[in-house]
């Protein structure tokens, strides 16, 4: 069962403008939340997070909002660049020991120049 | 400081072989957690281990274990394959923040086996 969902696999954007990455979970006890970004051929590499107590956290061009009612977060990214085109992965854990993180499917993002 | 490596990169086995792939995580890292990344099914979780015990694991068969050894470095191994198994195995690496659930990944860049 898929606690963490991204339902576009793909998005297109040209450059300069806004990119909106969504994410769905439907586990309440979530509360701590990350966005990777994946190129080909490497491993995922840390962007952007948020905590339950927040939501809202902004870091440059990128800003993760979290809709904790909704369940829902948002990845945005302001303004889209060529290099900004790569596979982006949310991906949310539960408070206690242990670092089990869940990931949603991805969203490949094409930045057109 | 060296990243997360990952050992082989890449493998070809056959249905019914055995596996096992090598992770070294970031000096100072003692928690190393294992996924599978397949098409259209994300990073699915395997297992996590710290401080040489297996802390949290993922829904996968027993087919699937790991190990981790006292210098961090951990192995996981895949006992008769299938080749459904074939997929991109990542590795990550986190600082022992026991308890506490913000604690960044740090990916290697996987090994991709391929079961034929």
């Amino acid at each position: 069962d898929q606690q963490v969902k991204q339902n576009s696999p793909s998005l297109s954007v040209q450059e300069g403008r806004i990119s909106i990455l969504n994410c769905d979970y439907t586990n309440s006890m979530f509360d701590y939340f990350l966005w990777y970004k994946k190129y080909p051929a490497e491993g995922p590499t840390f962007l952007i997070s948020i905590s339950s107590i927040k939501d809202k956290n902004e870091d440059g061009r990128f800003t993760v909002f979290l809709n904790k009612s909704a369940k829902h977060l948002s990845l945005h990214i302001v303004p889209s660049q060529p290099g900004d085109s790569a596979v982006y992965f949310c991906a949310a854990s539960e408070k206690g020991p242990g670092n089990q993180f869940y990931f949603g499917t991805g969203t490949s993002l094409t930045v057109i120049p | 400081k060296a990243g997360v490596t990952q050992t082989p990169r890449y493998l070809i086995k056959t249905r019914g072989q055995q596996v096992t792939l090598s992770c070294s995580p970031i000096s100072g890292h003692r928690s190393v957690s294992w996924y599978q990344q397949t098409p259209g099914q994300g990073l699915q979780f395997l297992f996590e281990y710290f401080s040489e015990t297996q802390r949290n694991k993922g829904n996968f068969p027993g087919r699937f274990s790991g190990r981790q050894f006292s210098n961090s470095r951990s192995e996981m191994n895949v006992s008769t394959l299938e080749l459904g198994d074939s997929a991109l195995y990542l590795c990550a690496s986190s600082l022992p923040l026991a308890g506490v659930s913000d604690n960044e990944q740090f990916f290697g860049p996987g090994t991709r086996l391929t079961v034929l």
